[in-house]
């Protein structure tokens, strides 16, 4: 198995530009779930999904973050307009359903300039 | 979230000592699990523990758990150089999502 799948693995933007992430979770996986970790805040869950839908967007910081998945194998992590606050590591998870171990990506490297 | 309180923050030791690192958190929990992370990389799931538990083992570690004073150990023994790397707690209620603590750096010299 190829394992949790994040794309791109560094990011460097601008203030004020678009930015996408993305997420393939483990074939059979039923959650996912989006992490930011930083050196002030830790490992935060910004948002997780089950069987596609969203329960839990209580992490996510502001309206600029949206988070999608429209389908088993894809997940998007979206800000819009970045600010350099939010540079971090992004990490996307997947899980099995009545397992609680979940497995990481590689994380995604994001410097908003 | 309330995130979960690992001491120490840092620990260095010598090749072949023990690592012992204590995680304490706030609420009640079905389980509490243990992360490693390599720097620079995704995190890796070690063990689990649930809350009924009070000590598991899985090769060179040893998790003990005590729910009435809301706390957690992860001992490795026989420590080497491939163990340096950062450790995390994590735990969950009665919800699917974990809270993580704010981790321990363990630098194993060789």
């Amino acid at each position: 198995d190829a394992g949790v799948i994040q794309s791109p693995r560094h990011e460097v933007t601008e203030m004020g530009q678009e930015v996408t992430l993305r997420c393939k979770p483990i074939s059979g996986h039923d959650y996912l779930f989006w992490y930011r970790q930083t050196m002030m805040r830790g490992l935060e869950l910004l948002i997780y999904f089950n069987n596609n839908v969203p329960i839990d967007d209580s992490g996510m910081p502001e309206d600029r973050f949206s988070a999608k998945m429209p389908n088993a194998s894809f997940s998007t992590l979206k800000i819009q307009p970045s600010e350099p606050r939010d540079s971090a590591v992004y990490f996307c998870a997947s899980s099995k359903r009545g397992q609680e171990t979940q497995y990481f990506g590689p994380g995604t490297r994001l410097l908003v300039l | 979230s309330q995130q979960g309180e690992e001491d120490p923050q840092a620990l260095s030791i010598q090749e072949g000592e023990n690592a012992t690192m204590n995680c304490s958190y706030k609420t009640s929990i079905n389980n509490l699990q243990w992360y490693r992370q390599n720097s620079g990389r995704g995190l890796v799931h070690l063990i689990l523990i649930r809350s009924n538990e009070r000590e598991k083992h899985s090769g060179r570690l040893r998790v003990t758990l005590d729910t009435s004073k809301k706390s957690s150990s992860l001992l490795i023994t026989a420590s080497r150089a491939a163990d340096t790397a950062s450790y995390f707690c994590a735990y969950s209620g009665s919800a699917r999502q974990l809270t993580f603590g704010s981790g321990t750096q363990l630098t194993v010299l060789p």
